[in-house]
């Protein structure tokens, strides 16, 4: 069967300190790979999507990039972060363009 | 600009009732919609879909009905219990103006859904 593993769970960071967060899909090849931001009491916002390896499409203007090195790692990052970058980020895949996503358990990530 | 909504931020009911989740979408030429259930910290989980060829979809005690007419969406869930108690989203397949949309969904802000025993 199909997993999802993302980590860290929580990570709180200084503002102006890199991010790094990892996303991994097991059981499955060639996964659409996604990351959303969810800010409390909200909606998820799409930020990144990736249909292959290397191919990362961006939906919103952000101080964060998104990045595929393998066919089923996806890596969310930063330079610098700012205030605005807490939230909960949520890494998900699907097996095609119409078809049902499947989501990890979510980072929290808390910049102070 | 277009978007998926929800009628209702907060629902409350006693166990054992039905519930009724409903969500709008402006979007006429989405044409895939899901459910999902999101538990405090943890990520959203798949409930059912339904494509927009159908009008009613089932699953076990959820049911998904799709009024195209009127861009409306709705998960009816019987025999509500206390574990069905957390954040519902619906979420919209879009297809941008080339008609692909790679899967990209857009939710909506959620409902609240309160289990009282």
């Amino acid at each position: 069967s199909q997993t999802i593993h993302q980590w860290p769970a929580t990570l709180v960071q200084p503002v102006g300190s890199p991010l790094s967060l990892e996303c991994t899909v097991e059981g499955t090849s060639n996964p659409n790979l996604y990351w959303y931001r969810q800010a409390a009491g909200r909606g998820l916002q799409l930020l990144f999507y990736s249909v292959g390896i290397g191919q990362i499409s961006s939906e919103v203007p952000q101080n964060l990039s998104a990045s595929r090195p393998q066919d089923r790692q996806f890596i969310l990052s930063s330079k610098k972060l700012l205030l605005s970058d807490s939230g909960f980020y949520l890494c998900a895949w699907s097996t095609g363009f119409d078809t049902e996503a499947f989501f990890g358990q979510g980072t929290r990530l808390t910049v102070v | 600009g277009e978007s998926v909504g929800l009628h209702l931020p907060t629902l409350s009911v006693q166990e054992g009732d039905n519930s009724i989740i409903n969500c709008a979408y402006s979007n006429s030429a989405s044409d895939y919609f899901i459910w999902y259930k999101q538990e405090s910290g943890k990520g959203p989980q798949f409930i059912i879909d339904i494509r927009s060829n159908m009008d009613k979809r089932q699953g076990q005690r959820v049911t998904v009905l799709l009024n195209k007419t009127v861009k409306h969406l709705s998960l009816q869930i019987a025999a509500t219990q206390p574990g069905d108690s957390a954040v519902y989203f619906c979420a919209e397949n879009r297809a941008n103006a080339g008609g692909t949309s790679y899967g990209k969904l857009t939710f909506g802000q959620g409902t609240i859904l309160t289990v009282h025993p």
